[in-house]
Parts: structure tokens; C-alpha cells; sequence
């Protein structure tokens, strides 16, 4: 158990609409990660939070929006969403925003959009 | 389009067998390179953290070693076991530009599989 957790685990939703992913890190940590991992696609990075900041931005469609909140957990929003968009999203934690340091992984939430 | 490479895709190996796999990563504005191993229907977890050339960690039987001049490093695993069977991914981290981080791109992974 890395210490890092998401909810929901798995979610059902049909195409258009909207969800959130929810993330809490690791106790300590000040950053949060997102990833996407979709079946035809290796692991992707779609943002970093650092403190509340967005730090860093990846393969982030626009469609999807992400924060960071004064308690440091993190949430990912994806609207109007598409079948393409059925993945693992994952988030992981570390303990400053530099890359120098080791990241946590949560389980993962399995979204699949029908 | 910047790149991350890992090879071979997959390996099969005896118990007992030492192994060794790669990852190949731009050369030019690198801030770190991470290992993770990735066991099936679990997270990715944490190996190895490398950012300096010439870099070599250890963790047990794994062992890693980085050179950033050529762009690539390498994963060991001494006497593999059933328990090593995993998919091992690096992750290439970018100068961060002005005070944004870095962009991350991972490599593909390699495929263990361990046969006792």
C-alpha cells in the first residue's frame, strides 16, 4: 500500500457525460501526479500539481481539467466525454514537485465510458 | 517528437537467469530518469530515481545504471525469480523550462516473465 488513494476504483458512465476523479496523497506529500493508461497506449502523463500549482502539463486534452485543494488532495474532471477516453487514470504522489524525487502510486480508477 | 525507447519488449527467462534490458531516452535536456516495476493489476512501483551520468543504484538483486551523454540506461536483475515477473518502465523526465516542470514520457516497458 503505497499510502496514496483514489476513489472511485471503477465507474460506468455513458458518452457526454461528465465525471471526477478524486485523489488523496501520501500524508507529507505536496504534489500530485495524473496518468492515463489507455488499452492501445502506454502510460501517459496529463498533469502535475505542486502545493495548489499546476506545475507541469502532458497529453492533457482540453476536454479535461484537474486542481489541487488547500488539504492537497487532488481531482480530475472529464467532460463530455468519448469512448476513447475508457482508460486506468491513475495518480501518484511525491513529496516536492521535482522530478529528483521518487512518485507513489495510487490503485488506479478504471473508467469506462459506454 | 521526443522518444522513450525500451527493449527488448518482452523476456522470458529461467529462475536462476540474470537479466538486463534498456531504456533509450533523448540526450539533450535531461533532469531524471525513473524505474518502475509494474506487477499485473497493481500500480506501478517505485525503483529506482537516476539523474546523475554515470549513476548506479541498487536495490537488492536490481541493479541500474544510467549515462546521460548517449541518452540510456540499463535495469539488472541478478538470479531472477518467479516473484521478479513484472512489467518494468522508465520514465524520462525534462528540464523543467522557466518554472514549469518538466515534461515526463515513458517508455513502452519490458515484459519479465520468470519461469520457476
Amino acid at each position: 500500500d503505497s499510502g496514496v488513494t483514489q476513489t472511485p476504483k471503477h465507474l460506468i458512465t455513458a458518452t457526454g457525460q461528465r465525471v471526477t476523479l478524486r485523489c488523496s496523497p501520501r500524508s507529507g506529500d505536496l504534489s500530485v501526479y495524473w496518468y492515463q493508461q489507455s488499452l492501445d497506449q502506454g502510460l501517459q502523463f496529463l498533469i502535475q500539481y505542486y502545493n495548489g500549482e499546476e506545475r507541469a502539463k502532458g497529453n492533457i486534452l482540453e476536454r479535461f481539467s484537474a486542481q489541487q485543494f488547500p488539504d492537497l488532495h487532488s481531482e480530475l474532471n472529464l467532460s463530455s466525454l468519448e469512448l476513447g477516453d475508457s482508460a486506468l487514470y491513475f495518480c501518484a504522489s511525491s513529496v516536492v514537485g521535482s522530478p529528483t524525487y521518487e512518485q507513489y502510486f495510487g490503485p488506479g480508477t478504471r473508467l469506462t465510458v459506454t | 517528437i521526443l522518444n522513450v525507447e525500451q527493449s527488448p519488449q518482452s523476456l522470458h527467462v529461467q529462475e536462476g537467469d540474470s537479466t538486463n534490458f534498456t531504456c533509450s531516452f533523448p540526450s539533450s535536456n535531461f533532469y531524471a530518469l525513473h524505474w518502475y516495476r509494474w506487477e499485473t493489476a497493481k500500480s506501478p512501483e517505485a525503483l529506482f530515481v537516476m539523474t546523475l551520468n554515470g549513476d548506479e543504484k541498487k536495490k537488492g538483486r536490481i541493479s541500474a545504471t544510467l549515462n546521460t551523454k548517449e541518452g540510456y540506461s540499463y535495469l539488472y536483475i541478478k538470479g531472477s525469480q518467479p516473484e521478479d515477473s513484472a512489467t518494468y518502465l522508465c520514465a524520462f523526465h525534462m528540464t523543467p523550462i522557466y518554472n514549469q516542470g518538466g515534461k515526463l514520457i515513458f517508455g513502452q516497458g519490458t515484459e519479465l516473465s520468470v519461469k520457476p
